[in-house]
């Protein structure tokens, strides 16, 4: 049973607009989360988190939003850039590990 | 230097090879982990080693051998791969615990199984 869902495999934005990737969850225990950015041929890096005692965290350009009543988190990447095309996973702490999402392969075109 | 270093980036073996995957982390995290990615797939956790000591093997079959001889270095050691190992290998650490943990990723070994 996969308890990190990213049910959009991928999405395609124009420069300039507004990215918003999806992430939901089955475990109500989760209260931290993470995004992570993945670029081909290369380990994924982490993007930006958010405690379950929040409901949005900003970093410039990235905000992760959190709706625990549903379950559900969203990034917000606004204006998007080329240089934002990559593979977005979110994820969650359990026990010793983190538990992934699939990811969603974001393509930003001109 | 990186924080997470693997070697090789990549590796072609045949299904007969017996091959090494080396991850050394200069972060000064105590726990170090091997993430499989395959295409279409989450991020499998294979193995995680706290403080040298593993800690999880996660149904791993046995042609796929760790070693964390310290806090520093993990292996990955292959024997008799299929086909289907082909995938992107991937080292992290962490100081598991801290309130706001995080993974910190290598660059990943992109293995082929002839």
């Amino acid at each position: 049973d996969q308890q990190v869902k990213q049910n959009s495999p991928s999405l395609s934005v124009q420069e300039g607009r507004i990215s918003i990737l999806n992430c939901d969850y089955t475990n109500s225990m989760f209260d931290y989360f993470l995004w992570y950015k993945k670029y081909p041929a290369e380990g994924p890096t982490f993007l930006i988190s958010i405690s379950s005692i929040k409901d949005k965290n900003e970093d410039g350009r990235f905000t992760v939003f959190l709706n625990k009543s549903a379950k559900h988190l969203s990034l917000h990447i606004v204006p998007s850039q080329p240089g934002d095309s990559a593979v977005y996973f979110c994820a969650a702490p359990s026990t010793d590990k983190l538990i992934f999402g699939t990811g969603t392969r974001l393509q930003v075109f001109p | 230097e990186t924080g997470v270093t693997q070697t090789p980036r990549h590796l072609v073996m045949g299904m007969t090879n017996k091959k090494s995957l080396k991850c050394e982390q200069h972060l000064g995290h105590n726990a170090m982990y091997w993430y499989k990615q395959s295409a279409k797939k989450p991020l499998e956790l294979m193995f995680v080693y706290n403080f040298k000591e593993q800690t999880e093997n996660n149904s791993v079959p046995s042609r796929f051998s760790p070693e964390c001889p310290n806090s520093s270095h993990l292996f990955l050691h292959l024997h008799t791969l299929q086909p289907e190992d082909s995938a992107l290998y991937l080292c992290a650490s962490s100081n598991p615990g801290s309130t706001n943990e995080k993974l910190f990723f290598g660059s990943g070994t992109q293995l082929s199984v002839l």
